[in-house]
């Protein structure tokens, strides 16, 4: 089995960088997903981590270290539009199509 | 490209009844993963289809059931529908390629409402 934990919620001001951590403890691991998912509507992929390291996308970006079952996503120059729900989710070696996910962070963006 | 499509969007049932629900993949992807969403439990793998077998199950009992199509097109059906089955029903495609990079992507979900 998996475990993920994320914090809840994190609040941020406009135009600031919002750092948000999963850390995951498994017995197999094949890549970790970030979605970003807006009240009311289906989550949409931001990234994908399965080596060590930071992989830069625009504004976002998202590192993983394996040894420390750990990721961050990174948000940099926040908009008001980026608040909504981030979840961390991982896929195990042996369950290909099967998303394991955290309960999400509720980011708040503020003027 | 088109994206993924569930229909319908919004259902209300009693309990007791049953539901079937539906998800059309991205065209070209062959694997469909359903999940579970509610307020208190998240995100929740439901079971996977690939090329029309069930190839992983989540903790679900067995009124939870799917199957997929030769066209890759996928049904979820809940027989004998409960309460705490209301929930967003979120249906997720992906190629795979076998990569380790096979991404899933998500269709807007059917929101079921069980009085």
């Amino acid at each position: 089995g998996q475990n993920i934990d994320q914090p809840t919620e994190m609040t941020a001001t406009e135009g600031a960088i919002v750092q948000i951590n999963c850390t995951y403890q498994t017995s197999g691991f094949n890549g970790l997903f970030w979605y970003q998912q807006h009240a009311g509507e289906a989550p949409t992929f931001l990234s994908y981590n399965v080596l060590d390291g930071l992989e830069e996308k625009g504004r976002f970006s998202s590192f993983l270290s394996r040894s420390k079952g750990y990721s961050y996503l990174l948000l940099k120059e926040l908009q008001m539009k980026d608040s909504a729900s981030y979840l961390c989710a991982v896929r195990d070696t042996d369950s290909w199509g099967k998303l394991q996910f955290g309960a999400g962070t509720q980011v708040v963006v503020t003027p | 490209k088109a994206g993924v499509t569930q229909t319908p969007r919004y259902l209300i049932k009693t309990r007791g009844q049953q539901v079937t629900l539906s998800c059309s993949p991205i065209s070209g992807h062959r694997s469909v993963s359903w999940y579970q969403q509610t307020p208190g439990q998240g995100l929740q793998f439901l079971f996977e289809y690939f090329s029309e077998t069930q190839r992983n199950k989540g903790n679900f009992p067995g009124r939870f059931s799917g199957r997929q199509f030769s066209n890759s097109r996928s049904e979820m059906n809940v027989s004998t529908l409960e309460l705490g089955d209301s929930a967003l029903y979120l249906c997720a495609s992906s190629q795979p390629a076998g990569a380790s990079t096979d991404t899933q992507y998500f269709g807007p979900g059917t929101r079921l409402t069980v009085l």
